[in-house]
């Protein structure tokens, strides 16, 4: 089946060093999302990318998704205590299913 | 506020005990989802619902069931068949469509006695 995978699984940082993380998909994805989830907090949505190559931002958040729509990143500048979670990306199955969802990349900062 | 109420936030269950998980929504979404999350894991779907008095199996259905009697509500049963239920619990929901994004509830932690 359709997988997500994400990459890497844990990454420590120091405060004000920049995080990237990345997402694979098994087929091409009509869209990718990525959510935040907070220690011990549920998923929130964070934002949606739908064209091939696209790249939004969100003040230190940088989005981009890959020109054959397989493959997204998630780029923060200068992290912050704030920024400590899981990243998850997700992509709609085929057909008129769910999310599949990637493992995640805990971000870990350190002061 | 629209949003999603999970509850309880912890549960515990005995051996052999089914326990439900409520989980309702003022979003007046018509999809809604049931997802469980291991240390360290990422989500499963266990089922979803895209329309009352209709549901589907995700990937682990297994030892679950579900109701969608309406469109606000979709409780989760832990059945005795589900042997390993200690995990985390999440409830979505989102307006119907290819990939649409979820709302998440706060989730419910359940444990073994």
């Amino acid at each position: 089946g359709q997988q997500v995978m994400q990459i890497p699984q844990y990454q420590h940082v120091q405060e004000g060093e920049d995080f990237t993380t990345y997402c694979n998909s098994s087929t091409t994805l009509s869209n990718i999302q990525w959510y935040k989830q907070r220690p011990g907090g549920h998923p929130v949505f964070l934002i949606q990318l739908v064209k091939s190559g696209e790249v939004k931002k969100q003040k230190r958040l940088t989005f981009q998704f890959g020109e054959a729509k397989k493959n997204s990143s998630l780029h923060i500048t200068a992290t912050q205590t704030t920024d400590v979670g899981t990243y998850f990306c997700a992509g709609p199955r085929s057909g008129n299913t769910p999310l599949v969802f990637g493992k995640g990349t805990r971000l870990s900062v350190i002061a | 506020d629209g949003g999603i109420t999970q509850s309880p936030k912890y549960l515990f269950r005995k051996e052999g005990q089914n326990v439900t998980l409520s989980c309702e929504q003022n979003l007046n979404h018509d999809a809604m989802y049931w997802y469980r999350q291991d240390p360290g894991q990422g989500l499963r779907l266990i089922y979803y619902s895209q329309i009352v008095n209709d549901f589907q199996k995700g990937d682990i259905a297994e030892g679950y069931s579900v109701s969608r009697e309406k469109k606000e509500s979709f409780p989760l049963t832990v059945t005795s068949a589900q042997k390993n239920p200690t995990a985390f619990y999440l409830c979505a929901s989102s307006i119907l469509g290819d990939g649409q994004p979820q709302h998440f509830g706060d989730g419910t932690r359940l444990s073994i006695l």
